[in-house]
C-alpha cells in the first residue's frame, strides 16, 4: 500500500519551454500533496504544499508564477515548470499524505528535468 | 527557526558491522519524527515515532525517541552492502503539518 507515482522520471528540454511532472498518488486518497527539490548531495527543500480543491502554499522563495501546482483531485497534483531555464535543472520529488493526522508522507520516484 | 541536525553526515563501515546513526531537533509543536531510506531515487519510509522511549523495529533496523533529549537514533545490525544509502530524518509539527528534514547521513557499507 501507499505507492505514488511520478510521471515523467526523467525529461531533457529546451530552455523557454514548459515542463509539467504528474505525482499520483495509486492506493489512497491523498488530501495533501508535497512538492519538494533535490539538488545534488543535499537534502530535500521543499517547494509548496497543496491541499485538493485548494491554492497551493509556497515556501518563501518559491516563486509561485514559474512553479505552478494544481491538485485537482484527491489522487493527482500536477507541478508546471514555466519558462524553464537551465538554474532550474533538478530532481523534483512529490510526496503524498493520506487522510487522517499522521505525518507519514509517502515519495514517489523523482522527476529529474535537465533544461538545455 | 526549526531545524533538524544529523551526524555523521557520512560514514563508511564494513559488512557486518553495525551502525548508529543521530537525529537531534529543534522543531515547535514537535508531533512525530520520522526515518526514510533514499537510494538512487526518492526516499522510502522506514520508522516514524511519536512516542519517547518506545523502540520501533523492522528487521535488522531499529529506531527510538527521546524526546527529552530532542533526538532520535537508528540502529543498523549487521551491514549489508545494499544499506548502503542516504538516511534522512524528518520532524514534524503540528503548527505547520509540515516535515523539516535534515541534512541526511550518507552510509557506505563495503563488501
Amino acid at each position: 500500500g501507499a505507492v505514488v507515482s511520478q510521471h515523467p522520471s526523467r525529461v531533457i528540454c529546451k530552455s523557454g519551454t514548459s515542463v509539467k511532472i504528474e505525482c499520483r498518488s495509486l492506493d489512497f486518497q491523498a488530501t495533501t500533496m508535497f512538492w519538494y527539490r533535490q539538488f545534488p548531495k543535499q537534502s530535500l527543500m521543499l517547494m509548496a504544499t497543496s491541499n485538493e480543491g485548494s491554492k497551493a502554499t509556497y515556501e518563501q522563495g518559491v516563486e509561485k508564477d514559474k512553479f505552478l501546482i494544481n491538485h485537482a483531485s484527491l489522487t493527482l497534483s500536477t507541478l508546471t515548470v514555466t519558462s524553464a531555464h537551465p538554474e532550474d535543472s533538478s530532481f523534483y520529488i512529490c510526496s503524498a499524505r493520506g487522510l487522517g493526522s499522521s505525518d507519514t508522507q509517502y515519495f514517489g520516484p523523482g522527476t529529474r528535468l535537465t533544461v538545455l | 527557526e526549526d531545524k533538524v541536525v544529523q551526524s555523521p553526515l557520512s560514514l563508511v563501515v564494513h559488512e557486518g558491522d553495525t551502525v548508529t546513526l543521530n537525529c537531534s531537533y529543534e522543531v515547535t509543536n514537535f508531533r512525530s519524527l520520522l526515518w526514510y531510506k533514499q537510494e538512487k531515487k526518492a526516499p522510502t519510509f522506514l520508522f516514524m515515532l511519536t512516542s519517547s522511549g518506545i523502540e520501533k523495529k523492522s528487521g535488522r533496523l531499529s529506531s527510538i525517541l527521546d524526546k527529552k533529549e530532542l533526538s532520535s537514533i537508528l540502529n543498523i545490525t549487521a551491514t549489508q552492502t545494499g544499506d548502503s544509502a542516504i538516511y534522512l530524518c524528518a520532524v514534524g509539527s503540528s503548527n505547520t503539518g509540515k516535515l523539516i528534514f535534515g541534512q541526511g547521513t550518507t552510509l557506505q557499507v563495503k563488501p
